[in-house]
């Protein structure tokens, strides 16, 4: 099973500010790598997929790069309705296992 | 509009059984994969069971492995989950949610239920 690290566990930003929020795969998965952000009392919702693409919907401040092990998703300018928790995703092998999780907090 | 509806979760005791549904609408479901990921209480997300669109590929995670079993019936848009042995450590709310192509290869989650709480406790 492939294991998912997301760093750091607790991020805090200024509103405003820039975000940067790593995932790294403990083998490679080439580009398959989905990231996901949940807000308190709700459900998952999907921002980027194939490590750099834009799900339907999402603004351009988010971005996703990496690919093999390593991942980052940029959040630029972040706007109060960005503080959640992110999660990666990688869906390159059975079973499609998620990261931990990385809380994005106001400073 | 893609919309996933799961239902019944609830209580049920340690060595109990649940059956959890997830209607789906908005979209074609028999073209499209469908999984079940789950998030005990304060934790991340934790892959459960996933199915391909004819329903004829299953995956389930280690974990419940031989308790639990993924099915579709593509006749009337709907997931289930039937869960057996159930024990302490699945408690959490379950999500539905529609993958992003037929099956083969895992998939990422394009769309996400509400989810539905299961507690396993006595």
């Amino acid at each position: 099973e492939i294991v998912m690290t997301q760093s750091p566990a607790t991020l805090s930003v200024s509103p405003g500010e820039r975000a940067t929020l790593s995932c790294r795969a403990s083998q490679t998965i080439s580009s398959n790598l989905a990231w996901y952000q949940q807000k308190p009392g709700q459900a998952p919702r999907l921002l980027i997929y194939g490590a750099s693409t834009r799900a339907t919907g999402i603004p351009a401040r988010f971005s996703g790069s990496g690919s093999g092990t390593e991942f980052t998703l940029t959040i630029n300018s972040l706007q109060s309705e960005d503080f959640a928790l992110y999660y990666c995703q990688q869906y390159n092998s059975w079973p499609g296992t998620f990261g931990q999780g990385t809380k994005v907090e106001i400073k | 509009e893609v919309q996933l509806v799961e239902s019944g979760g609830g209580l049920v005791q340690p060595g109990g059984s649940l059956r959890l549904s997830c209607a789906a609408s908005g979209f074609t479901f028999s073209s499209y994969a469908m999984g079940w990921v789950r998030q005990a209480p304060g934790k991340g997300l934790d892959w459960v069971s996933a199915i391909s669109g004819s329903g004829g590929a299953t995956f389930h995670a280690d974990s419940v492995k031989g308790r639990f079993t993924i099915s579709r019936d593509n006749s009337k848009n709907t997931l289930d989950l039937q869960m057996i042995s159930l024990k302490a450590e699945d408690t959490a709310v379950y999500y539905c949610a529609k993958g992003h192509r037929l099956g083969g290869s895992p998939y990422y989650f394009e769309y996400w239920g509400q989810g539905t709480l299961v507690t396993v406790s006595s």
